[in-house]
C-alpha cells in the first residue's frame, strides 16, 4: 500500500538506552518530517528534511538525530532516552513542488507510541 | 509566533446534529489552513485545505470556513454520525509554501449513537 510506513509501533525504553524509529514512504516524496504528540499540546516539529542528504531542525530538536540517505527512508534517533521523551511519533511526507502551490496537504504514517522509564 | 488553539478539548453530541468545531489563531497572515481528523491509534488524515483567498471550503458533509482578519475559521459538520468521532486538529504553515506546519492541541469528538 502506498503511503508512510512507521516502525515500530509501540516501544519501551529505559532511561539512558537508545533507538532508531524508522519512516519509509513510497511516493517519491521529497519532504518528510518528524512530529511528536503530547496530551495538550499538539503536534511539535522535531526534524524536517526536504530531499536526500539535507535535513534541518524543528521546534524541538534536542535529544534526537536524524539523516536522509534515500529518498524513501528518513530515520529519527533518539541518543540517550529520557522520560520527557515519551511521547507519540509521527512521520509525514509531502510532495514539495505541489506543496509551493499551497495545494498541497501532508501524509502522515499511523504513528510510533514510545515510552521511556 | 503563531498561536493555535481549538475550544472545546473535548465534545460530545448526539447523532444526527449539526455541530462546529472551532480553531483560532494569533497570527492573521496565514497562507491556508487545514483540517486533519485523527483515529485513536492512528495517523492523521487530510480533510479540507482551505485557501487564504478562500472563505469556505466543502467536502461532503464537512464544510471549513475561514476568517482570516478575526483569526477564526471553523469546520461545519452536518447531520453528524457516529464514524464521525475523532479528534479533529487544525493547522497553519508558518510560510508560503512551508510544509511545516503549527497545530492546534484538537478537539475530541463523540457521536452518540
Amino acid at each position: 500500500n502506498a503511503g508512510v510506513t512507521q516502525t515500530p509501533k509501540f516501544q519501551v525504553l529505559k532511561t539512558g538506552q537508545s533507538m532508531t524509529l524508522q519512516c519509509a514512504q513510497d511516493m517519491n516524496h521529497e519532504y518528510m518530517s518528524w512530529y511528536r504528540q503530547d496530551p495538550g499540546m499538539g503536534l511539535r516539529l522535531i526534524h524536517y528534511s526536504v530531499g536526500a542528504g539535507i535535513t534541518d531542525q524543528g521546534e524541538v530538536p534536542n535529544g534526537y538525530n536524524v539523516s536522509r540517505s534515500t529518498t524513501e527512508d528518513f530515520p529519527l534517533r533518539l541518543l540517550s532516552a529520557a522520560p520527557s521523551q515519551t511521547s507519540v511519533y509521527f512521520c509525514a511526507s509531502s510532495n514539495r513542488l505541489r506543496f509551493v502551490s499551497g495545494a498541497n496537504v501532508l501524509t502522515f504514517g499511523a504513528g510510533s507510541r514510545l515510552t521511556v522509564l | 509566533k503563531q498561536e493555535v488553539t481549538q475550544i472545546p478539548a473535548a465534545l460530545s453530541v448526539p447523532e444526527g446534529e449539526n455541530l462546529v468545531l472551532n480553531c483560532s489563531f494569533t497570527d492573521s497572515a496565514i497562507y491556508n489552513l487545514q483540517w486533519f481528523r485523527q483515529d485513536p491509534g492512528k495517523g492523521l488524515t487530510s480533510l479540507l485545505l482551505i485557501q487564504s483567498s478562500q472563505r469556505e471550503q466543502t467536502s461532503g458533509r464537512l464544510n471549513a470556513s475561514l476568517d482570516k482578519s478575526s483569526g477564526r475559521s471553523t469546520l461545519y459538520i452536518a447531520a453528524s454520525q457516529p464514524g464521525d468521532s475523532a479528534t479533529y486538529l487544525c493547522a497553519v504553515p508558518r510560510a508560503f509554501g512551508n510544509e511545516k506546519l503549527t497545530f492546534g492541541t484538537g478537539t475530541r469528538l463523540t457521536i452518540i449513537p
